[in-house]
């Protein structure tokens, strides 16, 4: 069903560190994740994606973890930066179609 | 965002009024879909349209609300007796035929209702 996000979480670190920013999604169907950030007062904007048959998809400095077993998605960052500092989604593709559904979000800082 | 553009980016309304947002899909994109998106929040699914048709509006309440995608010109989303809970963002996200790429998204339309 859909997500609804209260309070955002939210993850701090240190500049230069790693970040992990987990997920769980909500229908076993689902066959294509997507990982959007989004900065104040824009529009989502597309980091990597991943389908159902692939565990690990690398793109510069980001990562994606998909575990299906558990229905869990994560997004690596490599040697995190100020301008990293956002609202960081993942969301899901059911089952062929075109309905995607958002997770809550978790707010990234990156304190420098 | 560059591709999907929304007008306005900021509208203010008192209650009761109609509001229209628009929203221009990416060049070659031929599916529109609108999410809501309230402070602190993610974002709701409201409803997703290809040119002249409604595929999905399941998260689209069922009064008050209506969206569009003519042959011609932009999707609108047209919300008619506005009430203060209308407040809100609404972005606007196009993708193209296949199912397995990505909604591109504009910087949404800041809905304001005094």
């Amino acid at each position: 069903g859909e997500s609804v996000g209260l309070h955002l979480p939210t993850l701090s670190v240190q500049e230069g560190d790693n970040s992990i920013i987990n997920c769980a999604y909500s229908n076993s169907a689902s066959d294509y994740f997507i990982w959007y950030k989004q900065e104040s007062g824009k529009g989502p904007q597309f980091i990597i994606d991943i389908r159902s048959n692939m565990d690990k998809r690398q793109g510069q400095r980001v990562t994606v973890l998909l575990n299906k077993t558990v229905k869990h998605l994560s997004l690596q960052i490599a040697a995190t930066q100020p301008g990293d500092s956002a609202v960081y989604f993942c969301a899901e593709n059911m089952g062929g179609g075109f309905k995607t559904i958002f997770g809550a979000g978790t707010r990234l800082f990156v304190k420098a | 965002n560059a591709g999907v553009m929304q007008n306005p980016r900021h509208l203010v309304r008192r209650r009761g009024q109609e509001a229209r947002l628009r929203c221009s899909p990416m060049k070659g994109h031929s599916h529109v879909y609108w999410y809501r998106q309230l402070p602190e929040e993610g974002l709701k699914f409201m409803v997703y349209l290809q040119k002249e048709n409604i595929i999905d509006e399941s998260g689209m309440p069922k009064e008050r609300f209506s969206a569009e995608f003519p042959k011609e010109g932009p999707s609108i989303l047209r919300i008619q007796q506005v009430v203060r809970g209308d407040s809100a963002a609404y972005f606007c996200a196009s993708s193209p035929v296949d199912s397995n790429q990505p909604q591109h998204f504009g910087d949404g339309t800041r809905l304001s209702i005094l």
